[in-house]
Order: C-alpha cells, then structure tokens, then sequence
C-alpha cells in the first residue's frame, strides 16, 4: 500500500504568514495531488503534478503555490496566509497507470490562520 | 467539464436497515472509471470500490454500486446498514488523472 506522509500534522500561523506544508510518498508514483477539505465542499483540488518539476493548476489555486522537487515531494506554500485558507490539507499520490488507478491519501495537515 | 454530484449530505439510517447514497456526474470523456471512497472520523479517505464497466454490480465490504451510463449515476447502497458504517463518503470519477470528488454525504447509523 502507498505511503504518503505529511508534515507539519498541525499547524497554527497568523493572517499574513508565510507557511509550507510538506509531502512525501515512497512508492514511485507519477502523480500528487494537495486538497483542501472544508464541511459542504467535500474535496477540493488545489494543485497537482505529474513528475517532479510539473505543475498543473487545480480548482481552486487562488493563494497557494506548489513545487515538486523531486519524484517523492510536493510542497504547498502560502506566502500570505489568510483565515480562509483555514482547513484540513490532504497529500495523495497515484501511479497514474490507467483510469483504475487509485489515490492514495496521507493523513492530513490542520492549518489555522489566526 | 467533468463534475460529481451527491444530492445528500447528511443521510441518518437505523441500524439494519438499508441505505442509498446517491451519485450523478457529468463528463466528456467515453472512458473514465468512477469510486466510492470512505473517510471515517479522523483518518484519510480510502478507496470502498470502484468501476468502469456499464451495468455491472460491483461490492465490497457488504456495500454495492452499479454504473449506469444511461442515467449518468453510481449510486452507492447497502443492505443493511452497521453502526461501524457511520462515515463520511465521497463519489469521484477519474479523467485522465484528475480526480473529481463529490461534496461527500455523511452517512450516520443509529441504533
């Protein structure tokens, strides 16, 4: 089973801070993914990459950047943190090998912009 | 574009009865596979079942979910509904790497 870790698992800062939410997944997978999950909008794609040094824009990118370093790390950075980007982050990855494939989620990051 | 459309969100079941939880979508792509994924309270969404084959029945874990392409829908549904069953659950569809996700129903059973 894929293993997708995220760090920090909690994370407090204040409106107009600069925060970079990390992810790591250790088997091999082409794609990652960074959501956002807030009560009544379910699931929300942010940002996703297909290898390392890709970007794709999600749904809703407004106020976040991501950077993919390498095959195993994706990082979702925002530079001026504000209240509504307050929410629950979840990493996910897949191999991206057919329309099967499934997404694998990390345990999530819970940010809050004070 | 592509969008998944669940109509509850909260569905309240007792315990041994059945449950539906409905799911619709819209997409332009002929092939495209469809999940129900489960998030209970405080872990990560993980993969319940999933299906890319028109009007075949597919299960796991007691739940059942049928793709039906005429009516655009994937509903997910089980017979009888245990209190561990109470969780929030997410229909998506997968285009071509891109996950769509549904807003989620919460799915709660009573005793």
């Amino acid at each position: 089973e894929a293993a997708v870790t995220q760090s920090p698992r909690n994370k407090v800062t204040v409106t107009g801070g600069n925060v970079t939410l990390s992810c790591r997944q250790t088997n091999s997978h082409n794609y990652m993914y960074w959501y956002r999950q807030d009560t009544g909008h379910g699931l929300r794609l942010i940002h996703y990459s297909y290898g390392a040094g890709n970007l794709q824009i999600g749904d809703v990118p407004d106020g976040y950047k991501a950077t993919r370093t390498t095959q195993e790390d994706f990082f979702l950075l925002l530079e001026l943190a504000s209240p509504s980007q307050t929410s629950l982050y979840f990493c996910a990855s897949s191999d991206g090998r057919g329309r099967h494939t499934e997404v694998f989620f990390g345990k999530g990051t819970r940010l809050t912009v004070v | 574009g592509d969008s998944v459309t669940q109509t509850e969100g909260l569905v309240t079941v007792t315990e041994g009865l059945p449950v539906k939880l409905n799911c619709t979508y819209q997409t332009t792509y002929l092939t495209i596979a469809f999940f129900w994924y489960v998030q209970y309270l405080n872990e990560a969404p993980q993969v319940l079942l999933k299906s890319s084959t028109d009007n075949k029945r597919t299960e796991h874990q007691g739940f059942h979910a049928t793709l039906h392409k005429s009516s655009s829908s994937f509903h997910l549904q089980k017979s009888s509904a245990q209190l561990s069953d109470s969780a929030l659950y997410y229909c998506a569809l997968n285009s071509n790497n891109r996950i769509f996700f549904g807003d989620g129903t919460q799915l709660v059973v009573k005793p």
